[in-house]
């Protein structure tokens, strides 16, 4: 059975750092592109971050650029966010997601995990 | 504000057929292909339609993708009401070089 596991959320002041961690298991984790994306409560899904099966590519949204860092390691079978700069409008719940491609095309985000709740507040 | 345009609700009664409609420009849906994505309440998104109009294992025919210039529509036929839910459509955007998620849409099966 295919799993994404968030981990690592929690209450974080404004400017400080978090690192979210993605657990995957039940597929080969190198063969998918990895994705963020998150929703900020009651809102709509925004996405965040992408990186390639070698994290040869890397993606921010211009919301995010300069502060946060996508990584991954295949060796373990996780996906990292580490987010630093922390402002009050990055509150939200982050998912993994992970992204097949074929023939360089992607065939969508077609599993995701239940998503980790971090707050930026003071 | 959604690089994406869709209407924020829909409805229809069970049975019936129900059209969501995303705008995009160039830079995403006229050059790339468009996913859409279903959210129940309190879970994670599901993947809907990949690659315009193709449906992952599982997904029942009566969801439908289609794309027209930068403009792409889901349609869900005989409507049931577990299908009440937020929609959302995605592309990629090569001048943003990212995914761009439109705003979501809400539908309410009366």
């Amino acid at each position: 059975e295919v799993q994404l596991v968030e981990s690592g959320g929690g209450l974080v002041k404004p400017g400080g750092s978090l690192r979210l961690s993605c657990a995957a298991s039940g597929f080969t984790f190198s063969n998918y592109n990895m994705n963020w994306v998150r929703q900020a409560p009651g809102k709509g899904l925004e996405w965040v971050s992408s990186i390639s099966r070698s994290s040869r590519y890397i993606y921010y949204a211009d919301s995010v650029k300069g502060r946060f860092t996508i990584s991954r390691d295949n060796a373990k079978d996780s996906l990292y966010l580490q987010m630093s700069s922390l402002r009050a409008e990055d509150t939200a719940v982050y998912h993994c997601a992970r992204d097949l491609y074929s023939h360089n095309i992607s065939l969508g985000f077609d599993s995701w995990g239940q998503g980790i709740l971090v707050t930026v507040s003071s | 504000q959604s690089v994406l345009t869709q209407p924020p609700s829909a409805s229809g009664t069970p049975g019936q057929r129900v059209t969501i409609s995303c705008s995009g420009s160039n830079s995403n849906i006229g050059t790339n292909y468009v996913y859409w994505y279903q959210q129940l309440p309190g879970t994670a998104p599901r993947l809907l339609i990949y690659r315009n109009n193709q449906r992952p294992s599982g997904v029942p025919d009566r969801f439908s993708g289609s794309k027209s210039g930068t403009s792409a529509s889901l349609a869900i036929s005989r409507l049931r009401s577990e299908y009440e839910a937020d929609y959302y459509c995605v592309a990629w955007d090569d001048r943003l070089s990212g995914w761009v998620f439109g705003g979501g849409t809400k539908l309410t099966v009366l």
